[in-house]
């Protein structure tokens, strides 16, 4: 079976622009959550998704936005990035809403000039 | 953004050598993870923990839930060359209406043949 995917696997953008990153989770699996890795830390959340809802926010700035389509995929959206943003941008996804053990994709790195 | 405490920070040990890890919340937790993450990918689930007092192995590797559900620890036994990477403890807050997971600060582990 296969794990989680994301897309693109490394995105170079400047400062302003728009980001777009994509995630499939689990085949079953019903929650999406997206977490920020910058370097040198572990990750930190961003959002949670459950039955295309959000169901949980971080700290983190209305820049980043997130969406959760009927198939359970998701995006996850950064506006105005900041270099700042750059990191590695991870999706997790787990069986439900409260379902703790979560599986991570392989993770999206963006580095912003 | 919010970590647990987790030491040792790095390790550097000999092929053979077993290996104790461990980490700290203020707080109380109703899941343990355990994780390992190699440079650029995303992190892999080791151990779930989802009681306190829980004792689990998968492998060479034991992690244990603290009886005050503020702590956990992580023992790899027997340690081989592809034990290197950073491991990461996560936890999940008790009565939570979100998957968000808090992630410690990683124990560098690197092996010597």
């Amino acid at each position: 079976d296969a794990g989680v995917t994301q897309s693109p696997t490394h995105l170079i953008k400047t400062r302003g622009q728009h980001v777009t990153l994509r995630c499939s989770p689990i085949s079953g699996h019903k929650s999406v959550s997206w977490y920020q890795q910058v370097l040198g830390q572990g990750p930190q959340f961003i959002f949670q998704y459950y039955e295309k809802e959000e169901r949980g926010r971080g700290n983190f700035p209305d820049r980043f936005s997130a969406r959760q389509f009927p198939n359970y995929s998701s995006e996850l959206n950064v506006n105005a990035l900041l270099l700042g943003d750059s990191a590695l941008y991870l999706c997790a996804s787990s069986l439900g809403q409260t379902d703790g053990t979560q599986y991570f994709g392989p993770g999206t790195r963006l580095l912003v000039l | 953004g919010q970590q647990l405490n987790q030491s040792p920070q790095s390790m550097f040990i000999q092929e053979g050598e077993d290996v104790s890890m461990n980490c700290t919340s203020s707080s109380i937790f109703n899941t343990w993870l355990w994780y390992k993450q190699d440079p650029g990918e995303g992190p892999v689930l080791l151990i779930a923990l989802y009681k306190a007092g829980e004792l689990t192995s998968n492998g060479r590797l034991t992690a244990q839930f603290g009886i005050t559900r503020k702590d956990s620890f992580l023992n790899i036994s027997a340690s081989i060359p592809s034990d290197v990477g950073i491991y990461f403890c996560a936890g999940r807050s008790y009565g939570g209406a979100t998957n968000k997971l808090i992630f410690g600060t990683g124990t560098l582990l690197a092996v010597q043949p």
